[in-house]
């Protein structure tokens, strides 16, 4: 399966910044998520992106909030713009691996965000 | 609309004992199924998946788990826990070919010594 990492792992950053996540994965991948997980929630996709076009966001979900970049088929970049306390959560990329032959993800460390 | 459920929020079993975990989804189509645990301070490691065939499924680390389709479930067994379980297990439904999971809102599974 694939590995995947993520940095930072964690970080406090002050209301109306900015953050950038990295996710780096060791194999090419077709798709990649981010997903967010509020605290004592489960997991909600934000959005898919795929190397070479735009990122698909979810219901709730905007670009300008949550800019993605995939440059090529091992990298991704989510940024957290303008960011409130309400951003506070674990960030969470995943890849499908398509290898496996199935619509299987596996899914990096996380992101530790808390806005203050 | 798919959805997954999972009645349980906190389950509590000693060790050595025999544990399941609830999950029941609502899906047109059969799903694909899947079971994550989360380790505090951890990312999420697949357990084991289900897309077709055998309705019970082996994974990692003991577990197991019985597709149902009469009853919508899939539900996590493991005959004897282990201190070491003691995380947050998620239950999630897959849409073939649309890569699109939707989680449960999870189990935390706390181990007695």
């Amino acid at each position: 399966s694939a590995v995947i990492s993520q940095k930072p792992s964690r970080d406090i950053c002050q209301r109306g910044t900015s953050l950038t996540i990295q996710c780096q994965v060791d194999s090419q991948v077709t798709m990649m998520f981010w997903y967010r997980q509020q605290p004592g929630q489960s997991l909600t996709l934000i959005a898919t992106a795929n190397q070479g076009s735009e990122a698909t966001y979810e219901s709730g979900f905007v670009i300008d909030k949550f800019p993605i970049s995939r440059p090529n088929l091992t990298f991704s970049t989510l940024t957290v713009s303008n960011m409130s306390p309400e951003d506070s959560s674990i960030y969470l990329c995943s890849v499908e691996d398509s290898l496996a032959g199935g619509d299987e993800q596996y899914f990096g460390p996380g992101t530790r965000l808390t806005v203050t | 609309a798919q959805s997954v459920t999972q009645p349980d929020i906190h389950i509590t079993v000693s060790e050595g004992a025999s544990l399941e975990l609830r999950c029941n989804y609502s899906y047109g189509a059969t799903p694909y199924l899947f079971w994550y645990v989360q380790s505090p301070g951890q990312g999420l490691q697949l357990l084991l998946k289900y897309f077709s065939g055998d309705t019970l499924v082996q994974g990692i680390k003991g577990f197991e788990a019985e597709f149902k389709r009469s009853q919508s479930s899939f539900n996590l067994r493991k005959p004897s826990v282990h201190w070491s379980d003691a995380a947050e297990y998620f239950c999630a439904v897959g849409a073939g070919g649309t890569y699109k999971y939707i989680f449960g809102t999870g189990t935390r599974l706390k181990v007695l010594a």
